[in-house]
This record gives C-alpha cells, sequence and structure tokens, in this order.
C-alpha cells in the first residue's frame, strides 16, 4: 500500500511569487491535514480537509489555502511569499476527521526556500 | 488556549540505556488524546504511542511507554534499552476528541542523540 505522497519535494521560490503543494494521502483515506514546520517555531497545523471541505484551520494568514478534490487529493497554496514561509510542509492523511480518524500518516514533505 | 511544552530542545543517551523526555500541556477539556510523534532525520514522522487521557493506565508499546500524570498535566516518554535508530526528533502533541476546534497542538520538538 502506497503511502502519503508529496509533491515537490524540493522548491526555491522568490519574494512575492506564488506556490502549489499537492498530497495523494492513502488509499482509503478520506482526511487530509497540513503542517509548517520551522526550527523556531516546531510543527504547526494549517488546515485539515475532509469530504472536500476545510473541517479546521489553524492560526496562519489568509495567504495561505488549501482545497481537496474528489479523490482525496489535496493541494495548499502560499500566495505572495515571504521570507519566514520557509519551511518543511508536512501532509498527514487518515481515514476520517478528528482524532477518532485513528493515527495520522505522514508524507516525506515539500521543503519550500523562499529568497 | 491549548499549549505543549517540550522542555528540552535537545538530549543524548548512551545506547541501551533508558532517557525520559519532558511533556507538558496546559487544557481546561477533560477528553483529549495524548501522542508523542517520532521524525527520524530525512524521513517521514511516524507515531511512536499515543494515550486517551480518561484512562488511567499508562500506554506502553515495546521499548517504548508514558508517565501520564493527568492533574499535573505531564506527559512524558520513556525509551528503555535505547538504540541507534531511535535517533530522532520527538514530538508531543494532544488533540481533543470529538470538538469542532480539534485540530492537533504539537510541542515543539526534542532531537534526541544516541551515542553508541
Amino acid at each position: 500500500k502506497a503511502g502519503v505522497t508529496q509533491t515537490p519535494r524540493y522548491l526555491i521560490k522568490t519574494r512575492g511569487q506564488q506556490v502549489t503543494l499537492s498530497c495523494s494521502p492513502i488509499s482509503g483515506h478520506r482526511s487530509v491535514s497540513w503542517y509548517q514546520q520551522t526550527p523556531g517555531q516546531g510543527l504547526q497545523f494549517l488546515f485539515e480537509y475532509f469530504s472536500e471541505t476545510q473541517r479546521n484551520k489553524g492560526n496562519f494568514p489568509g495567504r495561505f489555502s488549501g482545497r481537496q478534490f474528489s479523490n482525496s487529493r489535496s493541494e495548499m497554496n502560499v500566495s505572495t511569499l515571504e521570507l519566514g514561509d520557509s519551511a518543511l510542509y508536512l501532509c498527514a492523511s487518515s481515514l476520517v476527521a478528528g482524532v477518532q480518524g485513528g493515527e495520522l500518516f505522514f508524507g516525506e514533505g515539500s521543503r519550500l526556500t523562499v529568497l | 488556549a491549548q499549549t505543549v511544552t517540550q522542555s528540552q530542545p535537545e538530549m543524548s543517551v548512551q545506547e541501551a540505556e533508558t532517557v525520559t523526555l519532558s511533556c507538558t500541556y496546559d487544557t481546561s477539556e477533560s477528553d483529549y488524546y495524548l501522542f508523542w510523534y517520532k521524525q527520524p532525520p530525512s524521513r517521514q514522522m511516524i507515531l511512536v504511542i499515543r494515550q486517551e487521557a480518561y484512562k488511567q493506565q499508562n500506554a506502553t508499546e515495546n521499548r517504548f511507554s508514558v508517565n501520564f500524570q493527568k492533574a499535573a498535566k505531564s506527559f512524558s516518554l520513556k525509551i528503555s534499552d535505547s538504540q541507534l535508530g531511535d535517533a530522532a526528533m520527538y514530538f508531543c502533541a494532544y488533540r481533543l476528541i470529538m470538538n469542532r476546534d480539534d485540530k492537533i497542538i504539537f510541542g515543539k520538538g526534542t532531537r534526541l542523540h544516541i551515542l553508541p
């Protein structure tokens, strides 16, 4: 069974640009959540999607957005990039939403560098 | 607001020894889960162990066990017989049960080094 797949694995952007990251969950998993990992702030929750609906959102500005498709794949977008957006972006999937959805399975992440 | 604090940014332990990673959390809720996740270098994060707050018995998974003190809001992870493969960043996390605002909250992590 394939794990959680995130693309691209690495990318470099410049300030002001936008970026789209993709996440394919484990087959059968319907919930996808996104996290930003930085050395200073650790792991911070961005948002969670279930059945194509955003179920929960962390404390990030509106420049951070996401969506989920009918096949449960998810994308997140960051517009007007800032230097502080440089981070490892992790995606996780679970069978259903919330803690009752069981264990979170993480992808390897997309490392974004903003110059 | 719920917070999770890991007071040890880095720790080292000799191979085959026992090490304890600390975690405290702050919440006014009573129904929640606590987790320890492991992130090896350049590898995916995986769940190590989880504890339901309503269970008094401490969770155990092979060499990994927790000391859950609900009143003190403390949730430490003990790794026995440390192995080189245990070297990783460890994150403590908290999540409410059956609540709209049940986003998972992570601590900032503890980097564990295993000395051969």
